[in-house]
């Protein structure tokens, strides 16, 4: 089946701006997850989602992330104010259950010029 | 919260050589991964072991939670064998994996 799709899969915007990266995950998955990788690090979390709520958002780095996942299914990860530190491929993976593996998408490169 | 710890950092092989990767984690674990990163960025899903011992096809994995490590084998490597392979494990009542640095993979023909 469809694995953990991510659009778009490259995203260049300037300093100041705002941008919105979506996430579908597996079908049927309850578990989002919302992760960022730097070049040459291993990727860290952000925030995830069980259901429609946010279970554990404590990996956001400040008010400018926010993300949101309104029917359970798709989430979009929103950044205001778009700073050249935000670059980075930010991740998206998905579970059958919060316990279960976890299945990683293509991954959205951000470049803040 | 947990720590997670891979060595080596990098290693080199001639194809056909087998290898052994190490993450060692600082508390108990309710999900541990072994990832490969392809040199395109896609994270692949190895295993899912928590704990105990699995194989599939040429790689295998073992996790002794007691003792808080996995191994990861690879044998016979292959050239598309090369990339970053990740561990991440979560522990307690959160599932959000906390990553190692990485092992960085070359496979030389």
């Amino acid at each position: 089946g469809a694995g953990v799709s991510q659009t778009p899969s490259n995203k260049v915007t300037e300093k100041g701006k705002y941008v919105e990266l979506r996430c579908d995950p597996i079908s049927g998955h309850t578990a989002l997850y919302w992760y960022r990788q730097s070049l040459g690090q291993g990727p860290e979390f952000l925030i995830y989602f069980q259901g429609t709520g946010a279970a554990d958002d404590s990996g956001l780095p400040n008010d400018r992330f926010f993300a949101v996942r309104p029917e359970g299914s798709v989430s979009t990860l929103k950044i205001q104010r778009t700073e050249r530190g935000d670059s980075a491929v930010y991740l998206c993976a998905s579970s059958l259950q919060m316990q279960d593996t976890q299945y990683f998408g293509p991954g959205t490169r951000l470049t803040v010029l | 919260g947990i720590q997670v710890e891979q060595s080596p950092p990098d290693l080199i092989l001639q194809e056909g050589a087998n290898s052994t990767l190490r993450c060692n984690f600082s508390d108990s674990v309710n999900n541990l991964q072994w990832f490969h990163q392809n040199p395109w960025g896609q994270l692949i899903n190895l295993f899912y072991i928590p704990s105990g011992t699995k194989q599939n096809g040429r790689l295998s994995a073992t996790t002794v939670a007691t003792e808080r490590y996995s191994l990861l084998y690879i044998s016979s490597s292959q050239t598309t064998d090369s990339g970053v392979y990740f561990c991440a494990v979560s522990g307690g009542s959160n599932y959000k994996l906390t990553f190692g640095k990485g092992t960085l993979l070359t496979v030389n023909p």
